[in-house]
């Protein structure tokens, strides 16, 4: 089955304790991004990548790394989170590196950082 | 820079009843897409308009690009529990290679 794949779906954590969501998927898919979604505010892009090794900020890119070493894994790492990071993070792909491309989810990944 | 904004952020209707959403952008669009987010899900595409004037129709659901290509509108006709969630539009960030969200419309139906 095609999809996004996205782990952990549910992840609290305190300040400062590093951690990663891992993102895959089965699609061949050249483009993936991070997007947080917090009420009233939408989805906001946090990193994108275009292709393998080939990355670029967002939006929001501020306390989050990401790398793209293969084409179907795309991690979001967090070095030292803070509590303003609590939200839902969905990563997402499309066909294309190109904002005519349709965007598959994941089934997202709710952080609470305390 | 770029916005794309959506109301009403919330609409509350009676099953049967008609609900409309509309997206406006701050700058011309060359596409539109939209999805739609049930409870606890994900974002799913829904379709995407390109042609100034467009008009899709998807069962109960239809789709409007605006002649200027900087609006558009979703209009689900007698609404069924099952149309619950928010629905997002979403349009290219000028000379970015991204998609940029509006703020969505939280569509509840009542039984």
């Amino acid at each position: 089955e095609a999809q996004v794949t996205q782990n952990p779906r549910y992840l609290i954590t305190v300040t400062g304790k590093k951690l990663t969501v891992t993102c895959s998927q089965n699609m061949n898919h050249e483009y993936m991004s991070w997007y947080r979604q917090d009420p009233g505010l939408g989805l906001r892009q946090i990193y994108y990548s275009m292709n393998v090794e080939v990355t670029d900020k967002g939006d929001v890119p501020e306390g989050y790394k990401v790398s793209r070493k293969e084409k179907r894994n795309f991690p979001l790492i967090l070095e030292s989170p803070s509590p303003n990071q609590t939200s839902l993070y969905f990563c997402a792909s499309s066909l294309l590196a190109s904002y005519n491309s349709p965007l598959h989810f994941g089934n997202g990944t709710r952080l609470t950082v305390t | 820079g770029q916005q794309v904004m959506q109301i009403p952020q919330y609409q509350h209707v009676q099953e049967g009843e008609d609900f409309t959403t509309y997206c406006n952008s701050s700058t011309t669009l060359s596409n539109i897409q939209w999805y739609k987010q049930r409870p606890g899900g994900h974002p799913v595409f829904l379709i995407q308009l390109v042609k100034s004037g467009e008009v899709k129709k998807q069962k109960r659901l239809t789709f409007q690009f605006g002649e200027a290509k900087k609006n558009s509108s979703l209009h689900i006709t007698a609404t069924q529990t099952t149309d619950v969630g928010t629905y997002f539009c979403a349009g290219p960030g000028g000379a970015t290679n991204k998609l940029i969200f509006g703020t969505g419309t939280l569509l509840a139906v009542q039984p």
